[in-house]
């Protein structure tokens, strides 16, 4: 099915490990992004991309690492976990960069201990 | 001040009550979206509006640019429609969403 694949969907880590959350799309969106979500706050910005080879920061972008190697994937790296980084993130995509619908993964909930 | 309001944050209603969800933003904006998110649940998309008004089965969302502000209405409510409700801008001046704090809807029956 057409559509934003997220893995894992729960991951717990120790403070200080590191990690990767996949994001797969198969729509040939240029855009994709990637927001944590915490209670009582909205969706958050860390990291977006244009487009192959194209990323830059959001909102919260510190601890976290993006590439955009090609259009289908791009994935997020917590360098080193924090408990702060505790979170429901999700990935999303749309076409081109103007006003389009936007497309949700899952969510992967991370916990760091 | 986030850039994006909405209220209120929480909302219960019986069913077949017809209810208002309403959003103001304070920049300007190519596109208003709405987006609803179920417990436990991904996030779909409602609806994309930069203009007017658009209906979909029981759901009906407004913008007013001048006025900076947007509603979605639920009509003849159900249990099955609570869940939270997003509202978002993106900007005019770039590709990026700023998203409200969202909106607990909660229908008994």
């Amino acid at each position: 099915n057409a559509g934003v694949t997220q893995t894992p969907k729960f991951q717990v880590l120790k403070t200080g490990q590191s990690m990767t959350l996949q994001c797969a799309q198969d729509m040939n969106h240029e855009y994709m992004s990637w927001y944590r979500q915490d209670p009582g706050m909205g969706l958050r910005l860390i990291h977006y991309s244009v487009g192959a080879g194209i990323t830059d920061q959001g909102e919260v972008p510190n601890g976290y690492n993006v590439s955009r190697s090609t259009t289908e994937d791009f994935p997020l790296r917590l360098l080193s976990a924090a408990p702060s980084q505790t979170s429901v993130y999700f990935c999303a995509s749309k076409k081109g960069t103007g006003a389009n619908v936007l497309t949700f993964g899952a969510g992967s909930r991370l916990t760091v201990l | 001040k986030n850039e994006v309001e909405q209220s209120p944050q929480n909302l219960t209603a019986q069913e077949g009550e017809f209810i208002t969800i309403n959003c103001s933003y304070s920049v300007g904006i190519s596109a208003l979206h709405w987006l609803q998110q179920h417990p436990g649940g991904g996030i779909v998309s409602l609806f994309m509006l930069s203009s007017g008004k658009k209906k979909h089965g029981r759901l009906i969302a407004t913008i007013n640019i001048q006025e900076k502000h947007s509603s979605l209405h639920i009509t003849a409510s159900h249990p099955r429609d609570s869940a939270v409700y997003i509202c978002a801008v993106q900007e005019t001046s770039g590709s990026r969403l700023t998203f409200g704090e969202g909106t607990q809807l909660t229908v008994n029956p």
